[in-house]
């Protein structure tokens, strides 16, 4: 089975840092997705993290540690239109390695 | 536009009622896959196909019918709509490759049954 914990809210001031922390146990692994979702929309692809370590595409890092079960989304500068919902998701192994497993999601709002 | 195209954006249906939401998409993507999403629960498999002619169940598929008779469609049936279906669906697409960027989605239908 799979069990993806994310925290439900979270706020913080424009300009600042933000992690947004995923916690996994799952029956197999297969690298983690994060998504963005803005309010009444589709999510967008952010990031992917199947090896240990930090992946930085420019304002947005993302963090992966296997033997933790963990990953973290780092959001920096933070701009009014980051506020959204961020979803952590968990890639199962081949051969289902098509099927992904989502966290509820963080709501982020970011306040001037 | 090349991407996930999902009719109607908004449904209002009465308990007993039939309906097919339609998910196409441009992509030549082999899999495809259903979602609903739900206040406080996250995205929620109901329905994939890894290619046309192949369909399976997710984790809840209670209610629902696919087929993908083509590479392009996936559309989802509702049989008998209750309140409990009341909620946002999702259709997704993928390539093989699924490493690059996961999942292409639709801009979902808002479905409520009344």
């Amino acid at each position: 089975g799979q069990n993806i914990d994310q925290p439900t809210e979270m706020t913080a001031t424009e300009g600042a840092i933000v992690q947004i922390n995923c916690t996994y146990q799952t029956s197999g692994f297969n690298g983690l997705f994060w998504y963005q979702q803005h309010a009444g929309e589709a999510p967008t692809f952010l990031s992917y993290n199947v090896l240990d370590g930090l992946e930085e595409k420019g304002r947005f890092s993302s963090f992966l540690s296997r033997s933790k079960g963990y990953s973290y989304l780092l959001l920096k500068e933070l701009q009014m239109k980051d506020s959204a919902s961020y979803l952590c998701a968990v890639r199962e192994p081949p051969p289902n390695d098509y099927k992904l497993s989502f966290g509820a999601g963080t709501t982020v709002t970011v306040r001037a | 536009n090349a991407g996930v195209t999902q009719t109607p954006k908004f449904q209002v249906l009465k308990t007993g009622q039939s309906m097919t939401l339609q998910c196409a998409q441009d992509m030549n993507h082999e899999y495809m896959s259903w979602y609903r999403q739900d206040p406080g629960m996250g995205l929620r498999l109901i329905h994939y196909s890894v290619g046309a002619g192949i369909t399976d169940q997710g984790e809840v598929p209670n209610g629902y019918n696919v087929s993908r008779s083509t590479t392009e469609d996936f559309p989802l049936r509702l049989l008998s709509a209750a309140p409990s279906q009341t909620s946002v669906y999702f259709c997704a697409s993928s390539t093989r490759d699924r490493r690059l960027d996961g999942y292409t989605f639709g801009s979902g239908t808002r479905l409520t049954v009344v």
